[in-house]
């Protein structure tokens, strides 16, 4: 079964730093996608950014961008000049075609003004 | 842009007693998904739902869990008989079928907050 694993549970960053948020991941796919979602403090589910496997070049979405590491399982968020407004539980999902998301455990993510 | 919607926003319950979660998927989407929150923790997989069968479900879906499609736009989650631990939030997301650019995509709705007392 595929797992997802990310280690942080919280973090925090300066308004306006840049922070990099860490997730694993196992599988024995060669084909699937990697999702970063964010849920806020209303709980809503919102995508912020998702990476093809078969992609080699790491999506980018204005602030936030991918560090994807194929043969290392590695699937880390960077969200560049921070705001107030980033701040939110992030989760880290994994789905191979047909199949259902799998989520990590989340993390934290604390803004200081 | 298209939503996936969920009702009720929040539902207080006594233990025992059936409810029924609804969803509306967004109308072209084939695939539908019921995933749940408890407070704190990580969003769970419950169910997946395809061409009007269940497709997938995790150990969690047990007998007092039911899905069904009953008129080609909603999509229902019902508890047969609530316990306290069936607190959460529960989540609905739909998916649209292979060929579309935005296949692997799932969208959620806003969720429905489940209390038992």
């Amino acid at each position: 079964a595929q797992t997802v694993t990310q280690s942080q549970p919280e973090m925090s960053v300066q308004e306006a730093e840049t922070v990099t948020l860490s997730c694993t991941y196992d599988t024995s796919e060669s084909d699937y996608y990697l999702f970063w979602y964010k849920q806020p403090p209303s709980r809503q589910m919102i995508l912020v950014i998702r990476q093809e496997a078969y992609k080699q070049q790491n999506a980018t979405e204005n602030r936030f961008s991918v560090n994807f590491q194929k043969a290392a399982k590695s699937f880390s968020l960077k969200i560049s000049d921070s705001q107030l407004g980033d701040a939110a539980m992030y989760f880290c999902a994994y789905r191979s075609p047909h199949e259902k998301l799998t989520f990590g455990t989340g993390t934290r993510l604390t803004i200081i003004p | 842009e298209p939503e996936v919607t969920q009702t009720p926003s929040h539902q207080v319950t006594q233990m025992g007693q059936e409810v029924i979660l609804r969803c509306v998927p967004i109308s072209n989407h084939l695939y539908f998904y019921w995933y749940r929150q408890i407070l704190g923790q990580k969003v769970e997989f419950l169910v997946s739902f395809y061409n009007n069968e269940i497709s997938e479900k995790s150990e969690i879906f047990d007998d007092q869990f039911s899905v069904e499609r009953p008129d080609g736009s909603n999509f229902t989650l019902k508890i047969r008989s609530t316990k306290l631990e069936d607190s959460a939030m529960y989540f609905c997301a739909s998916i649209p079928g292979q060929g579309n650019s935005g296949a692997n995509v799932l969208t959620f709705g806003a969720g429905s907050r489940l209390t038992v007392l």
